[in-house]
C-alpha cells in the first residue's frame, strides 16, 4: 500500500495568514492526489483533486501543486471558517490511502 | 442537490451482521461507481469498498474481504454494505462517496454522505 504522510500534523495560524500544508507519498503517485476538508460532526469535503484542480465551488483561496512524491495545500489568506482538519488522499492504486490529517487551529 | 443519505448503523455484537444502507438522490445513480469509507479517532480514514457503475466490478480493502459485501440497487438510487463476521475494529462511522467519475472507477470520491456510526461491542 502507498503510504501517505502529511505535515505538519496540527498547525495554528490566524486569519489573513496564509499557510501551505504538505502531503507526501511513499513512491511515486503523479498528479493522483486530492484534498480534502473535514470540519467537527461533518464528512470531507473535496476541495483540491488531481494535485491542481479547483472543485466547483471551492473559493480560490484554496491551490495545490505538486507531483510524484510531494504535494502542498494552500490558503492564501485564512478565513475563520477554514479553520478544520485537512487531509490528502492518492487515487493513483489500490487501496486509496488518506494521510493522517492537519489539524488547522485558530492562533 | 446532490445528496447521499447513509442508515443502518448500530450496536452489533463481535461476530454479528449489519447491513448499511445509502440512498442517493440529485444526480443519476447509475452512471457513477460507489464507494464506502469508515473513520475512526485511532486510524483516520480508511478506505472500504468499491463497486462499478453496474456492479460488476468491486473492490474490496484487505481488512474486509471475505467479511462485507457491497452491491446496489440502481433501479433504487441505493448502495449497500453488507457486514458480517464483524469485529472490534470495524467500529467506525461509514460515509457512502461517489465517485467523480462518470463510468468508470478512479477513486477519486467527490461528494460524501453524512456518515452512519457502527459500533461493535458486547
Amino acid at each position: 500500500d502507498i503510504q501517505m504522510t502529511q505535515s505538519p500534523s496540527s498547525l495554528s495560524a490566524s486569519v489573513g495568514d496564509r499557510v501551505t500544508l504538505t502531503c507526501r507519498a511513499s513512491q511515486s503517485i503523479s498528479n493522483n492526489l486530492n484534498w480534502y476538508q473535514q470540519k467537527p460532526g461533518k464528512a470531507p469535503k473535496l476541495l483540491i483533486y488531481v494535485a491542481s484542480s479547483l472543485q466547483n465551488g471551492v473559493p480560490s483561496r484554496f491551490s495545490g501543486s505538486g507531483y510524484g512524491t510531494d504535494f502542498t495545500l494552500s490558503i492564501s489568506s485564512l478565513q475563520p471558517e477554514d479553520f478544520a482538519t485537512y487531509y490528502c488522499q492518492q487515487s493513483y492504486s489500490t487501496p486509496p490511502t488518506f494521510g493522517q490529517g492537519t489539524k488547522l487551529q485558530i492562533k | 442537490e446532490v445528496q447521499l443519505v447513509e442508515s443502518g448503523g448500530g450496536l452489533v455484537q463481535p461476530g454479528g451482521s449489519l447491513r448499511l444502507s445509502c440512498s442517493a438522490s440529485g444526480f443519476t445513480f447509475s452512471s457513477y461507481p460507489m464507494h464506502w469509507v469508515r473513520q475512526t479517532p485511532g486510524k483516520g480514514l480508511e478506505y472500504v469498498s468499491a463497486i462499478s457503475r453496474n456492479g460488476g466490478t468491486t473492490y474490496y480493502a484487505d481488512s474486509v474481504k471475505g467479511r462485507f459485501t457491497i452491491s446496489r440497487d440502481n433501479s433504487q438510487n441505493t448502495v449497500y454494505v453488507q457486514m458480517s463476521s464483524l469485529r472490534p475494529e470495524d467500529t467506525a462511522v461509514y460515509y457512502c462517496v461517489k465517485d467523480q467519475s462518470i463510468h468508470d472507477l478512479t477513486y477519486l470520491m467527490d461528494v460524501w454522505g453524512q456518515g452512519t456510526t457502527v459500533t461493535v461491542s458486547s
